[in-house]
């Protein structure tokens, strides 16, 4: 199984500020099936990025993924009010697929 | 309107059954791989099982459900579903389907349904 490490677990910021998450894997993973996911309380998950940088039908380019191998990465460029909230990365190139354990984006 | 509506969760005694719903509008459960996806109160995301694309229709299943949960889907009703069995007090989840676009991510979720396993 391939497991995902999100960091930080928590990330502290300002609207305006940009934000930088991280995912790593703990083995080589094709960035094909990399994806990024935003969870709002009492909400489903919204697909944000997928083949590791590819925006999902209605994200703003404020988003943006990059990464490859073993290391990825979620980048907003500048915070909205809107956007404090729970991130996920997935990985979906076989079963058994995997999520990381998430990163809190909380308001500072 | 592409989406997808979960049914069937509830309060259910450990060791007991439950099968829980989910039906598409606006695309084929036949034509796409649809997932469950479940998420314990305050923890993160745990992937437990896929259906295939086609007639075939292969399954796969996270090895915490293997042997106890089997996922199916009916193509005349555009439904997809979830048979638990042998429930347990951490299967205590909130259950959602999500659609998979081959290698274009989980596009579609639904509202989710809450299952509690508690005496």
């Amino acid at each position: 199984e391939i497991v995902l490490t999100q960091s930080p677990g928590t990330l502290s910021l300002s609207p305006g500020e940009r934000a930088t998450l991280s995912c790593r894997a703990s083995q080589s993973i094709s960035s094909t099936y990399f994806a990024w996911y935003q969870q709002k309380p009492g909400q489903a998950p919204r697909l944000l990025i997928y083949g590791a940088s590819s925006r999902a039908t209605g994200i703003p380019d404020r988003f943006s993924g990059s990464g490859s191998g073993t290391d990825f990465t979620l980048t907003i460029a500048r915070l909205e009010p809107e956007d404090f909230a729970v991130y996920f990365c997935q990985q979906y190139g076989g079963s058994p697929y995997t999520f990381g354990q998430g990163t809190k984006l909380e308001i500072k | 309107e592409v989406q997808l509506v979960e049914s069937g969760g509830g309060l259910i005694q450990p060791g007991g059954s439950l099968r829980l719903s989910c039906t598409a509008s606006g695309f084929s459960v036949r034509n796409n791989y649809i997932n469950w996806v479940r998420q314990a109160p305050g923890k993160g995301l745990e992937w437990i099982s896929v259906i295939y694309s086609g007639g075939g229709g292969s399954t796969y299943y996270a090895d915490s459900v293997k042997g106890r949960f089997a996922i199916s889907r009916d193509d005349s009703t555009n439904t997809l579903f979830l048979q638990m069995n042998s429930l347990r007090a951490e299967d205590t989840a909130m259950y959602y389907c999500a659609r998979e676009k081959t290698s274009d991510g989980f596009d579609i979720w639904g509202q989710g349904t809450m299952v509690t396993v508690s005496s």
